[in-house]
């Protein structure tokens, strides 16, 4: 059975930076791109970045480019996502889905970005 | 960027309507298109991939199709599990882009 378990998450202050994680199980995941998407309060899905099967390129919404980062670790079958300089605008629950097909999710994390 | 413009917004129908949900491409997307459906706090769940193939455990009511730039998700027959928001996304070209959502609900 597929699962993602995303962890990492909870209340940060703006201009500070939290890394969220992604546990996969119940597949081969270096073989799979892997992406966040995230869902402010209340509002749509937005896509976050993408990360190809071995780490080797990645793509990021303009919103969040130089101050997120997508990274793997094939070997523990782990995604991450390193957020830096968080604003406001970043509240949101953070998914991890298998990109390119999208069709496994994780439960999501909330990530609260308040002072 | 590419921009999904879904609608409507909201739809509300009764048992058994049939109804359609439409994203209209900004630019070609081929059949670079799926269909999400996401119920109250719980995580999004893949309908439709490829903008006409039934993802793993869809029920047949759910169909996809294209006309041009114009996507559509039709469901036959609905019945009150199938309330919920549904998003298009396409994922032709970075940065992906979601449809606004449509919420459908019971009339």
């Amino acid at each position: 059975e597929v699962q993602l378990v995303e962890s990492g998450g909870g209340l940060v202050q703006p201009g500070r930076s939290m890394k969220l994680s992604c546990a996969a199980s119940g597949f081969t995941f270096s073989n799979y791109g892997m992406a966040w998407v995230r869902q402010a309060p209340t509002k749509g899905l937005e896509w976050v970045a993408t990360i190809s099967y071995d780490g080797s390129s990645t793509y990021y919404r303009d919103s969040v480019k130089g101050r997120f980062t997508i990274s793997r670790d094939n070997a523990k079958s782990t995604l991450y996502l390193q957020m830096n300089s968080l604003r406001s605008e970043d509240t949101a629950t953070y998914y991890c889905t298998r990109g390119g097909a999208f069709d496994y999710w994780g439960q999501g994390v909330m990530v609260t970005v308040s002072s | 960027d590419i921009q999904m413009t879904q609608s409507p917004s909201s739809l509300p129908a009764s048992l058994g309507d049939r109804v359609t949900i439409t994203c209209r491409a900004s630019q070609d997307i081929g059949n670079y298109l799926r269909w999400f459906q996401q119920k109250p706090g719980k995580s999004p769940r893949l309908m439709i991939y490829g903008a006409t193939n039934l993802a793993a455990g869809v029920p047949s009511r759910f169909s996809g199709s294209r006309s041009g730039s114009d996507y559509s998700l039709t469901i036959n027959s609905l019945e009150s599990e199938d309330m919920a928001i549904y998003y298009c996304l396409q994922h032709n070209e970075y940065p992906l882009t979601f449809g606004s959502g449509t919420k459908l609900e019971i009339k």
